[in-house]
């Protein structure tokens, strides 16, 4: 069974602290992603990685960063938390796009993270 | 920026009856996915339907995918208590590895 874990479930920091959120897939896959979603605004983009140590920034990068040292391990850091960073964090991981296009995302659990 | 936008944004229907959830969305894509949230968890994929393929069927789901309208639908057939959840319909635009673009989602209520 597929799997993708998230190393908290609920997470409360105060702001300006910096903080990591990692995901683990155990799936071999290349591509992994991080997402924030906000009431009323959906599931947004952070960054994704297509392999080890890649990245991309995604729609709404500002003030995050991520880590790929491994393949099966992409953190996100939030280097100065700020109350606008209060949400609920995904993270996803795919396996690369072959010749049949691009397949489904699987998701963790989540982070529901409170900056006060 | 917003590519899927699903309607209605809630449902509430009876147990066994049929729920149907639209999806448009604004650009050319490569494929286009279903997810479905149960409260404050991850999500989980139900289908996929590739940008060449008209109607997808998995189990009690239905998909089908007009790209002359740029427009979706999921179908679930005989609800169940179960089915209460978010739905999400979330497209692939290609060009390289990049994520999923969702809508903001159609809560369903499947009254016992």
């Amino acid at each position: 069974d597929v799997k993708v874990t998230q190393s908290s479930r609920y997470l409360v920091k105060r702001t300006g602290e910096k903080v990591f959120l990692e995901c683990v897939q155990d799936m071999d896959h290349e591509n992994m992603f991080w997402y924030r979603q906000d009431p009323g605004l959906g599931l947004r983009l952070i960054y994704f990685s297509y392999d080890v140590k890649m990245k991309e920034k995604g729609d709404i990068p500002e003030g995050y960063s991520v880590s790929r040292e491994k393949k099966e391990r992409f953190s996100l850091i939030l280097e100065s938390a700020s109350t606008n960073q209060t949400s609920m964090y995904l993270c996803a991981s795919r396996s690369q796009p072959g010749t049949g296009g691009y397949n489904e995302q699987f998701f963790g659990p989540g982070t529901r993270l409170t900056v006060l | 920026s917003q590519q899927g936008e699903e309607d209605p944004q809630a449902l509430s229907i009876q147990e066994g009856e049929n729920a149907t959830m639209n999806c448009s969305y604004k650009t050319s894509i490569n494929n286009l996915q279903w997810y479905r949230q149960n409260s404050g968890r991850g999500l989980v994929h139900l289908i996929l339907i590739r940008s060449n393929e008209r109607e997808k069927h998995s189990g009690r789901l239905r998909v089908t995918l007009d790209t002359s309208k740029k427009s979706s639908s999921l179908l679930i057939t005989a609800s169940r208590a179960a089915d209460t959840a978010s739905y999400f319909c979330a497209t692939v635009t290609g060009g390289g590895a990049d994520g999923l673009t969702f809508g903001k989602g159609t809560h369903l209520i499947i009254q016992p």
